[in-house]
This record gives structure tokens, C-alpha cells and sequence, in this order.
């Protein structure tokens, strides 16, 4: 089946432009995740959606940065005024939702590398 | 307290050697330990994933050493290939809440023939 898709691949931004990045999680899977890779770097948390639930924010690194998940399914990440220290690839990642002590998966899209000159 | 410490950064491994990379955690809370695979221009893929009810996991050629009281864990990748060359991340979670994971930060591992 197909798995987490993500659009752009790449994006080459000037500095200040606003960025729209997107992802398309496995069908049924109510759990999204977005995560920061810079060079060289783990994976840094930036947000959580599960189903109707108020996302879990906590991983933004400022204001400029916002993501929205419209009908439980497609999610935006948006990046406003964009900075060179912005320039990383940019995860998603879906999984089912959690049930106690059940701890699924995740799968991750391919990713956009994000470059802001 | 979150945070998963993650060594060595770079590792070079003759083919059929064994590769052996650690992790330390912090967080007790944490109950689910999983080790993800990245190639280039990928994402992450789940490769093993260990909780600590357990000291060892093996699949295949890689195993997972779990110790509890050090606060510890690690992969070893036996009869190393080439194909093995990918970065390669812990993480841990709680899997009491939602699954908030906390990575490593990566081991780029490069086999060489």
C-alpha cells in the first residue's frame, strides 16, 4: 500500500518567503507527527496530531512556525518569514493511535529538504 | 531529562565485522525503546525495538542489549554488510501517553568491503 507521502522533495526559499510543506499519511492512521532533521542532527520533535485532539505544539521553535491537519487526514506545516537556520529536511510521520500499553509504529515520509538562501 | 544520548557519532566497520552502537537514557518513564534505520534521502524505517521487561532482542543479524539499571541500551549488527551503510537512530517513548519519541542523534555507519 502507499505509504506517507510528502511534497515538495526539496524547496529552495529565499530568506523572509513564507513555506508550505506537505503530507499525506497512510489512510487510517490518526496519529501525525512532524520532525526537524538538520545536518547532522537527530530528529527534532515540532508537533503531534491525534484525531480530534488539540495538537501537542510543545516542540515548535517559535511563532513563525504553525501546522494545521485539515479533516483528520492532509497536514500543512508552515514556516512565515523563513530564516537560513530553517533550512533542514522536514519529517512526517503517521502511526495508529496508541491503546495502553500498544505502541505502534511509526512510518515517515521520504521528507522535505528545506534550503532558505 | 528527555533527552537520549547517542554514541559514537561515525562508525567504520569492515564487512563481517560486528557494529555495536550505544544509547543512555535519562527519563525512567520511558518503557519502549525502538532503533530506526535511514538511508540517504529517506525516512527513518523501524528496524528492532526492545522494551525492558527484557535484556536482549534478536532479530535476524541485529540485537538489541538492554540494561535496565544502568539505564542503558544498544545494537549490534552482526556479519556487518555493506547494505548495513544507513544512519542509525535510537529513540525511546513512554508508552503510557501518546507516542512522543526522543531520538538519538544518529550514528552515520558506513561498512567497507
Amino acid at each position: 500500500g502507499a505509504g506517507v507521502s510528502q511534497s515538495p522533495s526539496n524547496k529552495v526559499t529565499e530568506k523572509g518567503k513564507d513555506v508550505e510543506l506537505r503530507c499525506d499519511p497512510i489512510s487510517g492512521h490518526t496519529a501525525l507527527y512532524w520532525y526537524r532533521q538538520s545536518l547532522g542532527q537527530g530528529l527534532e520533535f515540532l508537533i503531534y496530531f491525534q484525531g480530534n485532539s488539540a495538537p501537542d505544539k510543545s516542540g515548535l521553535p517559535s511563532d513563525r512556525f504553525s501546522a494545521e491537519r485539515t479533516g483528520g487526514s492532509v497536514s500543512t506545516l508552515t514556516i512565515q518569514r523563513t530564516q537560513q537556520e530553517d533550512s533542514a529536511v522536514y519529517l512526517c510521520a503517521s502511526s495508529l493511535p496508541t491503546s495502553g500499553r500498544l505502541t505502534y509504529e511509526q512510518y515517515f515520509g521520504p521528507g522535505t529538504r528545506l534550503t532558505v538562501t | 531529562q528527555q533527552q537520549v544520548k547517542q554514541s559514537p557519532q561515525s562508525l567504520i566497520v569492515q564487512k563481517g565485522g560486528i557494529s555495536i552502537i550505544n544509547c543512555a537514557y535519562e527519563n525512567t518513564a520511558f518503557d519502549y525503546f525502538p532503533w530506526y534505520q535511514q538511508f540517504p534521502g529517506k525516512g527513518p524505517a523501524l528496524l528492532i525495538a526492545i522494551r525492558p521487561d527484557v535484556s536482549e532482542k534478536k532479530e535476524g543479524r541485529f540485537t538489541i542489549s538492554f540494561n535496565k539499571s544502568a539505564k542503558q541500551f544498544s545494537l549490534h549488527i552482526m556479519d556487518s554488510q555493506p547494505g548495513d551503510s544507513a544512519t542509525y537512530f535510537c529513540a525511546a517513548t513512554n508508552s503510557g501517553g501518546y507516542q512522543k519519541v526522543t531520538f538519538g542523534t544518529g550514528t552515520k555507519l558506513q561498512v567497507i568491503p
